[in-house]
């Protein structure tokens, strides 16, 4: 069974940082892109980040390019995402999501998430 | 960029009847269109992909259909548990983007 686990959410302050991991089971991690895609409270979904099954490749959207970096380690089956300088508009709950297609950018399986608070 | 819109905001039907949600971009995404479904506090569900193909364990009453810049989702026959959010996602270039939602009320 695909699972897929997201952990290291929080309360952080504005400015500070954060680093979301994804723990992915059930299938041959290596071999997948991955996504993270994030939803603000009352808002609806927002792509954020992917990379390659090698994470030699990588794409942000650009309300978070320059401060969050998608890293992967295939030896541990795990994602991450390594989010500085936040903002307030940050706060979202962050999902990661197996990326399929000819981009890889729609996902079949997502975990169920971490909530990310960026309030002073 | 380009920019996914859903219509209606909210689409209020009774159990049993039909609903149809519309998807539009604003350049054409050739047949890369995805389809899920949202509730409260769970992950989202992937319905649809490639416009039409239903992604696995979705019942045959959800369909797909479409192409380029207009696209639906029908749902042929409302379950209860189909009351929810319901977000296209265009994955035809960089970056991707989701529709803004189309909420599935009971009426």
């Amino acid at each position: 069974e695909v699972q897929l686990v997201e952990s290291g959410g929080g309360l952080v302050q504005p400015g500070g940082s954060l680093r979301l991991s994804c723990a992915a089971s059930g299938f041959a991690f290596s071999n997948y892109e991955m996504n993270w895609v994030r939803q603000a409270p009352g808002k609806g979904l927002e792509w954020v980040s992917y990379t390659s099954n090698g994470g030699s490749s990588t794409f942000y959207a650009d309300s978070v390019k320059g401060r969050f970096t998608i890293s992967r380690d295939n030896a541990e089956n795990s994602l991450y995402l390594q989010m500085n300088s936040l903002r307030a508009e940050d706060t979202a709950v962050y999902y990661c999501a197996r990326g399929r297609g000819p981009i890889a950018t729609y996902g079949d399986y997502w975990g169920q998430g971490t909530l990310v608070t960026v309030s002073s | 960029e380009i920019v996914m819109t859903q219509s209606p905001a909210t689409l209020s039907v009774s159990p049993g009847e039909r609903a149809t949600l519309s998807c539009r971009a604003t350049q054409g995404v050739s047949t890369n269109l995805a389809w899920y479904q949202k509730k409260p506090g769970q992950a989202p569900r992937l319905l649809i992909y490639g416009t039409s193909t239903r992604a696995t364990g979705i019942p045959a009453r959800f369909s797909g259909s479409g192409s380029g810049t207009e696209f639906t989702l029908t749902i042929s026959s409302l379950q209860s548990e189909d009351f929810a959010l319901y977000y296209c996602q265009h994955y035809n270039n960089w970056p991707p983007a989701f529709g803004q939602g189309t909420k599935v009320e009971i009426k």
